[in-house]
Protein backbone atom coordinates (compact mmCIF):
# COMPACT_ATOMS: atom_id res chain seq x y z
CA UNK A 1 0.00 0.00 0.00
CA UNK A 2 0.60 3.66 -0.28
CA UNK A 3 0.28 5.23 2.84
CA UNK A 4 0.51 4.57 6.77
CA UNK A 5 -1.36 1.11 7.40
CA UNK A 6 -3.56 0.59 10.37
CA UNK A 7 -5.27 -2.40 11.79
CA UNK A 8 -7.71 -2.62 13.45
CA UNK A 9 -9.34 0.70 12.93
CA UNK A 10 -11.73 0.22 15.45
CA UNK A 11 -11.36 -1.60 18.86
CA UNK A 12 -14.07 -2.10 21.96
CA UNK A 13 -12.44 -4.23 24.69
CA UNK A 14 -13.58 -4.84 28.47
CA UNK A 15 -12.16 -3.02 30.82
CA UNK A 16 -8.51 -5.41 32.37
CA UNK A 17 -8.23 -6.98 29.05
CA UNK A 18 -5.20 -6.26 26.48
CA UNK A 19 -5.11 -5.10 23.43
CA UNK A 20 -2.94 -4.98 20.18
CA UNK A 21 -2.54 -2.78 17.92
CA UNK A 22 -0.78 -2.93 14.58
CA UNK A 23 0.79 -0.32 12.59
CA UNK A 24 2.14 -1.04 9.06
CA UNK A 25 4.37 1.97 7.86
CA UNK A 26 5.87 3.36 4.58
CA UNK A 27 8.10 0.88 2.96
CA UNK A 28 11.75 2.38 3.00
CA UNK A 29 10.64 4.79 6.14
CA UNK A 30 12.93 4.58 9.15
CA UNK A 31 11.44 6.18 11.61
CA UNK A 32 8.35 5.09 13.04
CA UNK A 33 5.88 6.75 15.85
CA UNK A 34 2.84 5.97 18.53
CA UNK A 35 0.51 8.91 19.43
CA UNK A 36 -2.48 9.04 21.18
CA UNK A 37 -5.28 11.60 20.83
CA UNK A 38 -7.92 11.55 23.33
CA UNK A 39 -11.53 13.14 22.27
CA UNK A 40 -11.07 16.54 21.46
CA UNK A 41 -7.61 16.77 22.30
CA UNK A 42 -3.84 17.28 20.66
CA UNK A 43 -1.14 14.43 19.65
CA UNK A 44 -0.09 12.70 23.21
CA UNK A 45 3.54 11.41 21.91
CA UNK A 46 4.12 7.76 22.84
CA UNK A 47 6.76 5.70 21.53
CA UNK A 48 9.67 6.14 18.66
CA UNK A 49 11.73 3.90 16.63
CA UNK A 50 14.79 5.27 14.76
CA UNK A 51 16.01 2.40 12.55
CA UNK A 52 18.11 0.06 14.64
CA UNK A 53 18.25 2.11 17.71
CA UNK A 54 16.98 2.10 21.03
CA UNK A 55 13.50 3.41 20.68
CA UNK A 56 12.04 6.37 22.82
CA UNK A 57 10.20 5.01 25.02
CA UNK A 58 9.88 8.44 27.36
CA UNK A 59 6.32 9.09 26.55
CA UNK A 60 4.41 5.62 27.60
CA UNK A 61 1.95 6.54 30.09
CA UNK A 62 2.55 3.42 32.50
CA UNK A 63 4.04 -0.15 32.22
CA UNK A 64 1.04 -0.96 30.47
CA UNK A 65 1.96 0.23 27.63
CA UNK A 66 5.01 -1.47 25.19
CA UNK A 67 5.50 -0.90 21.89
CA UNK A 68 7.41 -3.36 19.42
CA UNK A 69 9.17 -2.74 16.62
CA UNK A 70 10.76 -5.56 13.84
CA UNK A 71 13.71 -4.09 11.86
CA UNK A 72 11.71 -1.21 9.57
CA UNK A 73 8.71 -2.68 8.92
CA UNK A 74 5.60 -3.26 11.25
CA UNK A 75 4.92 -2.23 14.52
CA UNK A 76 2.87 -2.72 17.30
CA UNK A 77 1.45 -1.15 20.45
CA UNK A 78 0.25 -3.55 23.60
CA UNK A 79 -1.74 -1.92 26.18
CA UNK A 80 -2.38 -4.59 29.02
CA UNK A 81 -4.94 -4.41 31.88
CA UNK A 82 -6.91 -1.59 29.84
CA UNK A 83 -8.67 1.20 31.92
CA UNK A 84 -11.21 3.28 30.83
CA UNK A 85 -8.97 6.12 30.66
CA UNK A 86 -6.87 3.95 27.82
CA UNK A 87 -10.36 5.16 24.98
CA UNK A 88 -8.70 7.31 22.84
CA UNK A 89 -7.44 6.77 18.80
CA UNK A 90 -3.92 5.50 18.31
CA UNK A 91 -2.18 7.59 15.48
CA UNK A 92 0.94 5.87 13.86
CA UNK A 93 3.40 8.01 11.74
CA UNK A 94 6.11 7.29 9.99
CA UNK A 95 8.96 9.14 8.49
CA UNK A 96 11.83 8.78 5.68
CA UNK A 97 15.20 9.37 7.98
CA UNK A 98 14.29 12.85 9.72
CA UNK A 99 12.01 14.43 7.31
CA UNK A 100 7.83 15.00 7.29
CA UNK A 101 6.15 11.93 8.79
CA UNK A 102 3.20 10.50 7.41
CA UNK A 103 0.06 9.26 9.67
CA UNK A 104 -2.32 6.45 9.45
CA UNK A 105 -5.80 6.88 9.73
CA UNK A 106 -5.65 5.73 13.83
CA UNK A 107 -7.00 2.91 16.02
CA UNK A 108 -10.23 3.98 17.79
CA UNK A 109 -9.84 2.06 21.20
CA UNK A 110 -12.88 2.10 23.74
CA UNK A 111 -12.84 0.45 27.01
CA UNK A 112 -15.90 -0.27 28.47
CA UNK B 1 7.98 16.57 24.11
CA UNK B 2 6.46 20.02 24.96
CA UNK B 3 8.84 22.32 23.45
CA UNK B 4 6.39 22.99 20.70
CA UNK B 5 3.12 25.82 21.94
CA UNK B 6 0.56 26.66 20.26
CA UNK B 7 -3.16 27.94 21.03
CA UNK B 8 -5.55 25.39 20.67
CA UNK B 9 -8.39 27.65 19.78
CA UNK B 10 -11.01 27.47 18.51
CA UNK B 11 -11.09 30.22 15.94
CA UNK B 12 -13.85 31.19 13.76
CA UNK B 13 -13.67 33.00 10.80
CA UNK B 14 -16.25 34.28 7.84
CA UNK B 15 -15.69 32.98 4.70
CA UNK B 16 -12.93 34.92 2.21
CA UNK B 17 -11.12 35.93 5.67
CA UNK B 18 -7.18 35.57 5.42
CA UNK B 19 -6.46 33.09 8.55
CA UNK B 20 -3.28 33.23 10.93
CA UNK B 21 -2.02 30.66 12.24
CA UNK B 22 0.64 30.16 14.87
CA UNK B 23 3.18 28.34 17.04
CA UNK B 24 6.52 29.04 18.93
CA UNK B 25 8.91 26.51 19.73
CA UNK B 26 12.13 26.74 22.54
CA UNK B 27 14.67 23.95 21.03
CA UNK B 28 17.05 25.85 18.83
CA UNK B 29 17.92 22.46 17.39
CA UNK B 30 14.85 22.30 15.44
CA UNK B 31 15.38 22.35 11.52
CA UNK B 32 12.82 21.09 9.74
CA UNK B 33 9.06 22.67 10.51
CA UNK B 34 5.46 21.07 9.08
CA UNK B 35 2.18 21.76 9.32
CA UNK B 36 -0.32 18.81 9.61
CA UNK B 37 -4.42 19.47 8.87
CA UNK B 38 -6.53 16.92 11.18
CA UNK B 39 -10.27 16.59 9.99
CA UNK B 40 -12.81 15.18 12.42
CA UNK B 41 -12.10 11.58 13.08
CA UNK B 42 -9.25 11.49 10.56
CA UNK B 43 -5.36 11.48 11.04
CA UNK B 44 -3.33 14.47 10.35
CA UNK B 45 -2.24 14.76 6.69
CA UNK B 46 0.76 16.70 5.91
CA UNK B 47 0.02 19.92 4.40
CA UNK B 48 3.64 22.59 4.14
CA UNK B 49 7.08 20.91 4.85
CA UNK B 50 9.73 23.82 5.01
CA UNK B 51 13.50 23.74 6.13
CA UNK B 52 15.44 26.36 8.45
CA UNK B 53 13.73 29.94 8.28
CA UNK B 54 11.77 31.33 4.97
CA UNK B 55 8.67 31.33 3.64
CA UNK B 56 7.14 28.40 1.41
CA UNK B 57 3.64 29.33 -0.71
CA UNK B 58 1.96 25.61 -1.70
CA UNK B 59 -1.29 27.98 -3.58
CA UNK B 60 -3.75 29.40 -1.08
CA UNK B 61 -1.61 28.10 1.88
CA UNK B 62 2.33 29.88 2.96
CA UNK B 63 3.97 28.63 5.80
CA UNK B 64 6.91 31.06 7.40
CA UNK B 65 9.43 30.27 9.87
CA UNK B 66 11.51 33.18 11.47
CA UNK B 67 13.92 30.87 14.11
CA UNK B 68 15.47 34.18 15.23
CA UNK B 69 12.03 34.64 17.74
CA UNK B 70 11.29 30.83 17.28
CA UNK B 71 8.03 31.33 15.29
CA UNK B 72 6.01 29.29 13.20
CA UNK B 73 3.29 30.97 11.13
CA UNK B 74 0.51 29.02 8.41
CA UNK B 75 -1.46 31.94 6.33
CA UNK B 76 -4.68 30.59 4.94
CA UNK B 77 -5.61 33.51 1.64
CA UNK B 78 -9.42 33.26 0.95
CA UNK B 79 -10.64 30.66 3.73
CA UNK B 80 -12.90 27.98 2.41
CA UNK B 81 -15.76 26.19 4.67
CA UNK B 82 -13.30 23.14 3.86
CA UNK B 83 -10.98 24.44 5.77
CA UNK B 84 -12.10 23.75 8.80
CA UNK B 85 -10.31 21.37 10.73
CA UNK B 86 -7.89 21.22 13.30
CA UNK B 87 -4.14 22.52 12.52
CA UNK B 88 -1.41 21.29 14.01
CA UNK B 89 2.47 22.39 13.84
CA UNK B 90 5.44 20.54 14.39
CA UNK B 91 9.13 20.56 14.54
CA UNK B 92 11.92 18.33 13.79
CA UNK B 93 16.03 18.34 15.26
CA UNK B 94 16.42 15.84 13.16
CA UNK B 95 15.87 13.57 16.03
CA UNK B 96 12.17 13.07 16.43
CA UNK B 97 9.16 15.08 15.54
CA UNK B 98 7.56 17.30 18.44
CA UNK B 99 3.69 18.33 17.86
CA UNK B 100 1.69 21.57 18.94
CA UNK B 101 -1.83 20.50 20.57
CA UNK B 102 -3.26 21.73 17.45
CA UNK B 103 -6.19 24.33 16.89
CA UNK B 104 -9.16 24.51 15.95
CA UNK B 105 -10.43 26.12 12.95
CA UNK B 106 -14.07 26.67 11.89
CA UNK B 107 -14.46 28.62 8.41
CA UNK B 108 -18.47 30.03 8.50
CA UNK B 109 -19.91 30.48 4.88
Amino acid sequence: GAGVSQSPSNKVTEKGKDVELRCDPISGHTALYWYRQRLGQGLEFLIYFQGNSAPDKSGLPSDRFSAERTGESVSTLTIQRTQQEDSAVYLCASSPQVTEAFFGQGTRLTVV
Amino acid sequence: QKEVEQDPGPLSVPEGAIVSLNCTYSNSAFQYFMWYRQYSRKGPELLMYTYSSGNKEDGRFTAQVDKSSKYISLFIRDSQPSDSATYLCAADSGYALNFGKGTSLLVTP
